[in-house]
């Protein structure tokens, strides 16, 4: 069965640091990969995902994230976090047949202090 | 244009009593899904509506059941509530032919 491991489960930052986030999947064939945001008591939202083409993708709010296929690694970056990054991050991979149905990671919360 | 629906925002239930969630869409969408987020564990996918008609298992069925009432509606019921039912539900939408899922704003549901 497809997993994904997210390495962290809590990241505590200071505003201005830079951030990489972890994130691995087992499936061996053609994957699309997403990481989502959840702010404090909202759904959801799509920071940047990743289909085909170049590895190094870019999103919202200064976000980017990169794909390693030799090592099934979509780690989530940012050069400088701020206050507002305090949010919940949720990697993300479907196979890009059949039902597309999401397989996401645990989570990884992060705490960005002023 | 509201996107994905649900309601209601929060539910409080007493073991053994059955209620249903609902969730809508307005983007034209075929694919419909519902998720429950529980802490330390992500989001795992309850039911899925591949298109109207259509209803699937995921990977965490037992106790719930589904209708795609339509192409914009989809619920999620749940027969005899358990406290281990205590969770936030997510119900998801995605377009033909895009890979991407748009979720609602969730239900807190709380089963004592």
């Amino acid at each position: 069965a497809q997993s994904v491991s997210q390495h962290n489960h809590h990241v505590i930052l200071s505003e201005a640091a830079s951030l990489e986030l972890g994130c691995n999947y087992s499936y061996g064939g053609t994957v699309n990969l997403f990481w989502y945001v959840q702010y404090p008591g909202q759904h959801l939202q799509l920071l940047l995902k990743y289909f085909s083409g170049d590895p190094l993708v870019k999103g919202i709010k200064g976000f980017e994230a990169e794909f390693i296929k030799s090592k099934f690694s979509f780690n989530l970056r940012k050069p400088s976090v701020q206050w507002s990054d305090t949010a919940e991050y949720f990697c993300a991979v479907n196979r890009p047949s059949g039902y597309s149905t999401l397989t996401f990671g645990k989570g990884t919360m992060l705490l960005v202090s002023p | 244009n509201a996107g994905v629906t649900q309601t209601p925002k929060f539910q409080v239930l007493k073991t053994g009593q059955s209620m249903t969630l609902q969730c809508a869409q307005d983007m034209n969408h075929n694919s419909m899904y519902w998720y429950r987020q529980d802490p330390g564990m992500g989001l795992r996918l309850i039911y899925y509506s591949a298109s109207e008609g259509t209803t699937d298992k995921g990977e965490v069925p037992n106790g719930y059941n589904v209708s795609r009432l339509n192409k914009r509606e989809f619920s999620l019921r749940l027969e005899s509530a358990a406290p281990s039912q205590t969770s936030v539900y997510f119900c998801a939408s995605r377009g033909q032919g895009s890979y991407e899922q748009y979720f609602g704003p969730g239900t807190r549901l709380t089963v004592t």
